[in-house]
C-alpha cells in the first residue's frame, strides 16, 4: 500500500479551464509537497503547506489535516502547465527519509 | 544558476558495466537525498546524507550501490556491474536545515539506460 495516493492518474482539459488534483494520505505528517515535474525529468517545488491554503498566482493548495488530504487547483489553465504534478508528504524529525512520493498526475492541457 | 545540479544527464552503459553519477547540491544545503524514478511512478527513495553523513539507506539499495559525500558537499553514486533493472532517473535533491520542514529542491537527472 502506498502511503500517498494521487488522483486522477491522468488528466486532460482544455484551456481555461479549472483543475483539481487530490492527494492523500495515511500518516501522520508535518508537510506536504507539491512538486511539477515536466519532461526531461527536472522537479519544480510548488508549495509545501502543513495547514490551510496557499497561493502562488494561478496556483493554489490547501491541506486538511484531519481528513488527511490536499488539493492543488490550477485556474485558467495554460497548455504550459502541462506536466506530471507529485504529491509527496514529510514528518520528522528524526525519522530518516522523511519522504514518500504519490506517483504523479499527468496533465495536459490542449489550447 | 546555483540549483542543484546532476552529472551526467544520460548515460548509456552494458550490463555489467560500472557508472557514477555526481551531485552538486545548492551550497549551503546540509541534507542531500538519492532518489530513483521509473516510468509512472514516484520517485523512490535509495540514500540520504546529512552533511558527510549517509544517515539511511534504503532497502532497494543492493550491495552494489554505493554513494558518498567526502565533504560534505558533493555526492556521487556509483553503481557496479549494472544489470537492466537498473535502467532508471536518477534524482539528487537537497534541502536545508531538519529536511522534513524544508522544501526540496531538485536536480534535472541523470537518465540511466543499461543495454
Amino acid at each position: 500500500k502506498n502511503e500517498v495516493e494521487q488522483s486522477p492518474q491522468n488528466l486532460t482539459a482544455q484551456e481555461g479551464e479549472f483543475i483539481t488534483i487530490n492527494c492523500s494520505y495515511s500518516v501522520g505528517i508535518s508537510a506536504l509537497h507539491w512538486l511539477q515535474q515536466h519532461p526531461g525529468g527536472g522537479i519544480v517545488s510548488l508549495f509545501m503547506l502543513s495547514s490551510g491554503k496557499k497561493k502562488h498566482g494561478r496556483l493554489i493548495a490547501t491541506i486538511n489535516i484531519q481528513e488527511k488530504h490536499s488539493s492543488l487547483h490550477i485556474t485558467a489553465s495554460h497548455p504550459r502547465d502541462s506536466a506530471v504534478y507529485i504529491c509527496a508528504v514529510s514528518w520528522g524529525p528524526n525519522t530518516g527519509n522523511q519522504f514518500y512520493f504519490g506517483t504523479g498526475t499527468s496533465l495536459t492541457v490542449i489550447p | 544558476d546555483t540549483g542543484v545540479s546532476q552529472d551526467p544527464r544520460h548515460k548509456i552503459t552494458k550490463r555489467g558495466q560500472n557508472v557514477t553519477f555526481r551531485c552538486d547540491p545548492i551550497s549551503e544545503h546540509n541534507r542531500l537525498y538519492w532518489y530513483r524514478q521509473t516510468l509512472g511512478q514516484g520517485p523512490e527513495f535509495l540514500t540520504y546524507f546529512q552533511n558527510e553523513a549517509q544517515l539511511e539507506k534504503s532497502r532497494l539499495l543492493s550491495d552494489r550501490f554505493s554513494a558518498e559525500r567526502p565533504k560534505g558537499s558533493f555526492s556521487t553514486l556509483e553503481i557496479q556491474r549494472t544489470e537492466q533493472g537498473d535502467s532508471a532517473m536518477y534524482l539528487c535533491a537537497s534541502s536545508l536545515g531538519q529536511g522534513y520542514n524544508s522544501p526540496l529542491h531538485f536536480g534535472n537527472g541523470t537518465r540511466l539506460t543499461v543495454t
